[in-house]
């Protein structure tokens, strides 16, 4: 079975600072990986994804996402943030066989300071 | 806007009911799934359906069910309701069954209380 693990569950930085939101996922098969935000009183929205290939993901709002096979891991960062990067942060984990039901992990707040 | 349609928004409902939560997936997607997010467990897959026939299953209690009808919107019922079972219930649709790694597209969700 599948498991994420977000090591923080809250980060605040300050505006215009870069920000890395951790993520560490586990499975004995191969897997996809994504990240989704969650704005106040809102749904998911897909950020990014990693399917195969280049090891660099680049997603919508100038989000980027590394993923490591040797470290399992698939931290997600942007050089700059802006207020309205206020949101909950879900890096999630499916097999890329079968169902594909996703496994989130617990979420990281990102809070933006002026 | 993803495109996923989920009603009601908000409900407020008492130990023991019943209710069923209803989502309209995105034109022309095939597969639809019900997720349920707590403050305690978090984000957690419930059921997935595709083109009507029940695909795969997570930790969806024996008091939930769902279906997914004909014309691709499907119900989520909740029954016996308890407290715990306060949460927000998302519903989410892709295109395939899955395996490609195809996106998912959540709804804005159904936020339950149970009183």
């Amino acid at each position: 079975a599948q498991s994420v693990t977000q090591l923080d569950s809250q980060v605040p930085v300050f505006e215009e600072a870069p920000v890395e939101l951790r993520c560490n996922y586990s499975s004995s098969v191969s897997v996809y990986l994504f990240w989704y935000v969650q704005y106040p009183n809102q749904g998911l929205q897909l950020l990014l994804k990693y399917l195969s290939g280049s090891t660099l993901v680049k997603g919508i709002n100038g989000f980027e996402a590394e993923f490591n096979k040797s470290q399992t891991s698939f931290h997600l960062r942007k050089p700059s943030v802006h207020i309205s990067d206020t949101a909950e942060y879900f890096c999630a984990v499916s097999k890329n066989q079968g169902a594909q039901k996703l496994v989130f992990g617990q979420g990281t707040r990102l809070t933006i300071n002026p | 806007d993803s495109g996923v349609t989920q009603t009601p928004k908000h409900l407020i409902t008492a130990t023991g009911q019943r209710v069923t939560l209803r989502c309209s997936p995105r034109s022309g997607d095939l597969s639809v799934y019900w997720y349920q997010q707590s403050l305690d467990q978090g984000l957690q897959f419930l059921i997935q359906y595709y083109n009507g026939e029940e695909r795969a299953k997570g930790n969806i209690l024996e008091r939930f069910s769902a279906q997914q009808f004909p014309d691709l919107h499907s119900e989520l019922n909740l029954s016996s309701l308890e407290l715990g079972d306060s949460a927000l219930y998302f519903c989410a649709s892709s295109a395939v069954r899955g395996g490609t790694g195809n996106t998912i597209y959540f709804g804005e969700g159904s936020w339950l209380t149970v009183v």
